[in-house]
């Protein structure tokens, strides 16, 4: 069954500071993969997104994504937090066959000043 | 270009009601995805529409309906409400079929069932 682990519920990081957090994935076939943000009250903001290819991927607000098929892993990185980045983040797969994405529980971020 | 808009932003409801939620896509998309999230299950799929069709449910019971009109936009109706209804549900565009084409998501509507 396709699944999405997210093992870190809550991070905090000091402002400045480097971030990764961690998403694994099961999928039978070459997986589509998103990272998507939460800031309270607010919908879903599409950060990045990998389909094929360059397995390393920039997306906005200076967040990357490298993807690693031998570790079924999906971790998003950024070298330099800002206060602002504080929020839940969502690590996804997309399914082929029926077009949903199937989400990780969420890790939310706290930005110590 | 406009986001993608959702209706009402928050509802509260009783047990028993029904309740219809509304969802006007990105101009020129049209698929249009249901989502719902709570803080016990995250983020659940509940359909999908394209052009007017059902292309695809989650696993949600009947009382869970949906439809998708001729200009894309989309409603959600819950039926029967029950306490375990109350969620934040989200709706998302795209142009064709997600996930090859990437869905924006709306701000989502806020129900909440006393």
């Amino acid at each position: 069954a396709q699944s999405v682990t997210q093992p870190d519920i809550h991070i905090t990081v000091s402002e400045g500071a480097s971030l990764e957090l961690r998403c694994n994935y099961s999928y039978g076939a070459t997986p589509y993969l998103f990272w998507y943000v939460q800031s309270p009250g607010q919908g879903l903001q599409l950060l990045l997104k990998y389909f094929s290819g360059d397995t390393l991927v920039q997306g906005i607000k200076g967040f990357e994504a490298e993807f690693k098929r031998s570790q079924s892993s999906f971790n998003l990185r950024k070298p330099s937090v800002h206060w602002s980045d504080a929020a839940e983040y969502f690590c996804a797969v997309g399914s082929s066959n029926t077009g949903k994405l199937i989400f990780g529980q969420g890790t939310t971020l706290q930005v110590k000043p | 270009k406009a986001g993608v808009t959702q209706t009402p932003r928050y509802l509260i409801k009783t047990r028993g009601q029904q309740v219809t939620l509304s969802c006007s896509p990105i101009s020129g998309h049209r698929s249009v995805s249901w989502y719902q999230q709570t803080p016990g299950q995250g983020l659940q799929f509940l359909f999908e529409y394209f052009s007017e069709t059902q292309r695809n449910k989650g696993n949600f019971p009947g009382r869970f309906s949906g439809r998708q009109f001729s200009n894309s936009r989309s409603e959600m109706n819950v039926s029967t409400l029950e306490l375990g209804d109350s969620a934040l549900y989200l709706c998302a565009s795209s142009v064709t079929m997600p996930p090859t084409d990437t869905q924006y998501f709306g701000p989502g509507t806020r129900l909440t069932v006393l």
